[in-house]
C-alpha cells in the first residue's frame, strides 16, 4: 500500500540548475497538489491538478512548472533553481468524491546553493 | 496568498498537561482539518470537521468547527511525549470537494517534557 511516493528525498542543486521532483500516487485520486514548507510559514500551495490534463496555480507558483499527463503522476519542475527555493516540498493527493482527507508524501528536502 | 492564522506558534509543556490551539480566518471555510507532522514525515490527518458547530473526538484529541465557520480549535488532553510534533490546521472552501484546495495555517510546534 504505497500511497503517495515522492522522489528524491534529498537534493542539493546549484543556482541555475534545473530538476524535476517526482510524485506518484496509487489510489486513483483525481486531485494532486504540491506544497512547500518553510519555517513559520506553514504549507503553501504551489500548483494543483484536479485531473489528467488539468493544472492550476496555487499561492506561490512562480519558478515552478507542473504537468499532469496521467492520473498517477504529478511532477514539479524547477527550470532555473534559486536559493529562495530552498525548502521542503510535499506532494498530496485526494479524491474529489465526498469529504475525504488529503494524503501526503514524505517530502523532498531541497537545498539550492 | 491567503493563510489561516494559527496560534500559538509553539508550546513547551509538561507531560500530563492539556493543550489548546486554534485557527482563525477572515473568510468562511466549509471544511476544517487538523494534521500532525512528525520529523522527516509528511502531515497525517488527525480530525476532519464538516459542519459548523461540529465537535469531534479522536482519543485524547478533540476539535471543533466554529459556528461562524471562520475558526476551529484543537485540544489535546493529558499530553504524552509522543504528542511532540507540528500541528497544522487546514481549511477547504468547497464543501463538495470539487476543487480540493486546502489552505494551511502556519503550524503549532508542540514539545512535551517528560
Amino acid at each position: 500500500n504505497a500511497g503517495v511516493t515522492q522522489t528524491p528525498k534529498f537534493q542539493v542543486l546549484k543556482t541555475g540548475q534545473s530538476m524535476t521532483l517526482q510524485c506518484a500516487q496509487d489510489m486513483n485520486h483525481e486531485y494532486m497538489s504540491w506544497y512547500r514548507q518553510d519555517p513559520g510559514m506553514g504549507l503553501r500551495l504551489i500548483h494543483y491538478s484536479v485531473g489528467a490534463g488539468i493544472t492550476d496555480q496555487g499561492e506561490v507558483p512562480n519558478g515552478y512548472n507542473v504537468s499532469r499527463s496521467t492520473t498517477e503522476d504529478f511532477p514539479l519542475r524547477l527550470l532555473s533553481a534559486a536559493p529562495s527555493q530552498t525548502s521542503v516540498y510535499f506532494c498530496a493527493s485526494k479524491t474529489l468524491v465526498g469529504n475525504t482527507e488529503a494524503f501526503f508524501g514524505q517530502g523532498t528536502r531541497l537545498t539550492v546553493v | 496568498g491567503q493563510q489561516l492564522n494559527q496560534s500559538p506558534q509553539s508550546m513547551f509543556i509538561q507531560e500530563g498537561e492539556d493543550v489548546s490551539m486554534n485557527c482563525t480566518s477572515s473568510s468562511i471555510f466549509n471544511t476544517w482539518l487538523w494534521y500532525k507532522q512528525e520529523p522527516g514525515e509528511g502531515p497525517v490527518l488527525l480530525i476532519a470537521l464538516y459542519k459548523a458547530g461540529e465537535l469531534t473526538s479522536n482519543g485524547r484529541l478533540t476539535a471543533q468547527f466554529g459556528i461562524t465557520r471562520k475558526d476551529s480549535f484543537l485540544n489535546i488532553s493529558a499530553s504524552i511525549p509522543s504528542d511532540v510534533g507540528i500541528y497544522f490546521c487546514a481549511g477547504q472552501k468547497d464543501g463538495s470537494g470539487n476543487t480540493g484546495k486546502l489552505i494551511f495555517g502556519q503550524g503549532t510546534t508542540l514539545q512535551v517534557k517528560p
